[in-house]
Parts: C-alpha cells; sequence; structure tokens
C-alpha cells in the first residue's frame, strides 16, 4: 500500500532559521506530489505541487521543494521563516499509475515560529 | 470565485443516529474528493467521484459510510447508525480533473456523543 511519511511531527524556529521538512512516499511509479498548509484557524491550502519537469519546484511565500526520485523524497523547504508560517504543512501524493488517483496524506508536521 | 463549501460545519449527533454531510464543490470541477481528519493527523481518504460516479470508494471504513453525487456538483456524505469513533473532521475537496491540485472545504466537525 502506498504511504506518505513526515518525520518531522513538530518544529520550533526562531524567525529567519531555514526550515527543511521532510517527507517520504512509498511508490515505485510515476507520481504526483503537493504540499498543503493549515494557517490556524483556516482550510488546507496548496503550497506547491510537482507534476514533471524541473525536480525543484517554487510555490507561494517563498517556499519551494525538491523532488529526488531515487530517494522517494519532495522535502519543503525556505531559507527564512517568517512568524506568519507558523502552520501545520502536509506532504500528499498522488500515485498517477496507479489505477487509481486517490491522494494519500502524511500526518503533518506543525511548525511554530517564534517572534 | 467561491470556493468550496460544506454544510453544517459543526454537527453533534446521538450515537445510533443518521447524518448527511454535505460538499458544495467549485463550479465547474469535474473531480470530488471526501477526508476524514482525526485530531494529530492528516486527511484520510475516504472516497472520490468523478462525475456523477464513484471511481474509488476504497477508503470508506465500512458499509455505514456511503457517499452520492447525483447530478455531478454537490455531494453528500452519509453515515447510518453513527458510533463515537466516527467523531472527527470530515473534508471535502475538489479539483478540476484527476491528478490536479485539490481544493478544500472548511469542513464539518462531527461529534458523536
Amino acid at each position: 500500500a502506498q504511504s506518505v511519511s513526515q518525520h518531522n511531527h513538530h518544529v520550533i524556529l526562531s524567525e529567519a532559521a531555514s526550515l527543511e521538512l521532510g517527507c517520504n512516499y512509498s511508490y515505485g511509479g510515476t507520481v504526483n506530489l503537493f504540499w498543503y498548509v493549515q494557517y490556524p484557524g483556516q482550510h488546507l491550502q496548496l503550497l506547491l505541487k510537482y507534476f514533471s519537469g524541473d525536480p525543484l519546484v517554487k510555490g507561494i511565500k517563498g517556499f519551494e521543494a525538491e523532488f529526488i526520485k531515487s530517494k522517494f523524497s519532495f522535502n519543503l523547504r525556505k531559507p527564512s521563516v517568517q512568524w506568519s508560517d507558523t502552520a501545520e504543512y502536509f506532504c500528499a501524493v498522488n500515485a498517477r499509475g496507479s489505477g487509481t488517483y486517490k491522494y494519500i496524506f502524511g500526518t503533518g508536521t506543525r511548525l511554530k515560529v517564534l517572534a | 470565485g467561491a470556493g468550496v463549501s460544506q454544510t453544517p460545519s459543526n454537527k453533534v449527533t446521538e450515537k445510533g443516529k443518521y447524518v448527511e454531510l454535505r460538499c458544495d464543490p467549485i463550479s465547474g470541477h469535474t473531480a470530488l474528493y471526501w477526508y476524514r481528519q482525526s485530531l494529530g493527523q492528516g486527511p484520510e481518504f475516504l472516497i472520490y467521484f468523478q462525475g456523477t460516479g464513484a471511481a474509488d470508494d476504497s477508503g470508506l471504513p465500512n458499509d455505514r459510510f456511503f457517499a452520492v453525487r447525483p447530478e455531478g456538483s454537490v455531494s453528500t456524505l452519509k453515515i447510518q447508525r453513527t458510533e463515537r469513533g466516527d467523531s472527527a473532521v470530515y473534508l471535502c475537496a475538489s479539483s478540476p480533473g484527476l491528478g490536479y491540485e485539490q481544493y478544500f472545504g472548511p469542513g464539518t466537525r462531527l461529534t458523536v456523543t
């Protein structure tokens, strides 16, 4: 069965620190990859996505993610976090070649940025 | 434009009762997904529709759960004989096509007492 692992469950950083959140998935075929963010009191919204092409993708608010096929990873990065980045971050995978278009989400990483 | 809407926002029901949760997707979106999210967890896939048909319902936990999308737009998730373990936030998302990014609604918080 497909699965998505987010190893960092809680991360606390000071403003201006760099961020990297890990995401690993288990599926050997073609995938579409996503990061979603949920700010306090708001609903899930798309941060960035990867379908094909350049494995380094840029999203909103200065976030980027790198798809490394050999490592089954899609880690999220930001060079300098802000207090407003405090939120929960979810990695999601859609295994395109699996015969279904369901999405599998990780358990999420709760990020707290200290002002 | 309008996003995905879900009603009710909160639902409290007694164990054993029947509930319906409604999702109104973004106009023109052909794919519609239902998820369940418990505290400290990510969204757990339940079912998705492409048009009117349920393309994959493998995530429905048992036969007490059922969902419909009769006209390819609004969808209803139905839960019979609710149990306390059904308490969670039920999320709906729509997508312009299969495999594309999803647009989530605010969710319905279901509490079974």
